[in-house]
């Protein structure tokens, strides 16, 4: 049971590299999101998706864009990275019924330098 | 917009005693609340969650968690700490609107640390 799956785990980037990082889930859910973690700051919403075609900001969206084409699949992509991009980031996914809970990855660690 | 507090950035206990962890969360209406766990290098993994009905709730490794509406908050219990809860602990708030699509507010985080 994959539940959500995020590629790859770890990555360095240089300043102004372009990369995506994938999220795919198996476990049908409509509602997938994107939220990076910085030490000492718990987690902060990027972006978030209610289902196939259909994105919207959250509270920290820039220097990001992301796309769902599919149900299974949320890409986070950064253009131009920025060593404020530094941080773990963590997709999950959650039920269409609110008495549900988040799932998440494991997590990315990016590193710009 | 909601917001949630955890108030102890750091907790050491020694293995076998309690443990309560502090959350206060703000918001209009009734939310709902969870706990997560992170163990190092890991992703979060849910301990329990409250939407309605009992205030009690119970949840996975030995925790609970009472929500008290008065005090707006959601602190976790667990009456005998082993070494392997030591962990970072992630207090959160869900809400909802039209959709119900927001992702969760997640508080900063108590760092966990167990003494032998």
């Amino acid at each position: 049971n994959a539940g959500v799956t995020q590629t790859p785990k770890f990555r360095i980037l240089k300043i102004g590299q372009s990369m995506t990082l994938q999220c795919t889930q198996d476990m049908n859910h409509n509602y997938m999101y994107w939220y990076r973690q910085d030490p000492g700051m718990g987690l902060k919403l990027i972006y978030y998706s209610v289902g196939a075609g259909i994105t919207d900001k959250g509270e920290v969206p820039n220097g990001y864009n992301v796309s769902r084409s599919t149900t299974e699949d949320f890409p986070l992509r950064l253009e131009l990275a920025a060593p404020s991009q530094t941080s773990v980031y963590f997709c999950a996914s959650r039920g269409r019924a609110m008495n549900t809970e988040a799932f998440f990855g494991q997590g990315t660690r990016l590193t710009v330098v | 917009a909601q917001s949630v507090t955890q108030p102890d950035i750091h907790i050491t206990v020694s293995e076998g005693a309690s443990l309560e962890l502090r959350c206060n969360y703000s918001y209009g209406a009734t939310p709902y609340l969870f706990w997560y766990v992170q163990s190092p290098g890991q992703g979060l993994q849910l301990l329990l969650k409250y939407f309605s009905g009992d205030t009690l709730v119970q949840g996975i490794k030995g925790f609970e968690a009472e929500f008290k509406r008065s005090q707006s908050s959601f602190n976790l219990r667990k009456p005998s700490v082993h070494w392997s809860d030591a962990a970072e602990y992630f207090c959160a708030v869900g809400v909802s609107s039209g959709g119900g699509a927001d992702g969760l507010t997640f508080g900063k985080g108590t760092h966990l640390i167990i003494q032998p």
